[in-house]
């Protein structure tokens, strides 16, 4: 149990729609991460939000999309679905920006299965 | 079920000493078995793999190797260096029908001093 909840754990969407995937971070953790994974691949990293700004972000189109709240819990947003969306959305929190590796701990969530049909 | 133990941290190293960061895992069958690290202010990279027993990944200079005798799946090197400052990930894949999704140790923090 790593505090760290995504919801729903599973949906199926139409290519063209739009989802939105959620995260609770762990208490007291201000920095959130989401990355996708793929069937057979590793996670890729999808963005980064410390307190409530995006402070970093990999190489996704403009069409995933996030937000952090002020509880630091948070959203991504995928629109114009593609078949090759389909994957594990993963969640992980932690505390600080990691930036440092001050020995701050990164708990991931369970994911959320994504399947783009 | 599954789960992945690493050894915690911080872990502070001069540059040039040997590191091992332990990980042990629980799992059925045949798993597959990660190490990923994470630099400050990147995402998770996969640092090397062994998808069967006595495999041994490398990369970088750094290595494990697949003990499944012990469910083991240490991380070593030799000889640090300042940009090997990271966040280390131990992880599994059960290879077990469908279930691909990776299970992650808590990960494990290293600081190299120059």
């Amino acid at each position: 149990e790593t505090g760290v909840t995504q919801s729903p754990t599973h949906l199926i969407k139409t290519r063209g729609q739009q989802v939105t995937l959620r995260c609770s971070s762990q208490s007291g953790h201000n920095t959130v991460s989401w990355y996708q994974q793929a069937l057979g691949q590793g996670p890729q990293f999808i963005f980064q939000y410390y307190r409530e700004e995006e402070n970093g972000r990999g190489n996704f189109p403009p069409r995933f999309s996030g937000l952090q709240f002020p509880n630091y819990s948070s959203e991504l947003n995928v629109n114009a679905l593609e078949l090759d969306d389909s994957a594990l959305y993963l969640c992980a929190s932690s505390s600080g920006a990691a930036r440092s590796v001050s020995g701050n701990t990164i708990y991931f969530g369970e994911g959320s299965w994504l399947t783009v049909v | 079920g599954n789960s992945v133990t690493q050894m915690e941290g911080p872990v502070t190293l001069s540059e040039e000493a040997f590191l091992t960061i332990n990980c042990t895992y629980t799992a059925t069958g045949y798993p597959s078995l990660f190490w990923y690290v994470q630099y400050p202010g990147e995402g998770l990279q996969l640092l090397l793999k062994a998808t069967k027993a006595d495999d041994k990944g490398s990369n970088k200079g750094f290595e494990a190797t697949y003990r499944k005798e012990t469910t083991s799946f240490h991380l070593e090197k030799g000889s640090v260096q300042v940009s090997d400052s990271a966040v280390y990930f131990c992880a599994l894949s059960p290879n077990a029908g469908n279930n691909r999704k990776l299970i992650w140790g808590l990960g494990t923090s290293l600081a190299v001093n120059p």
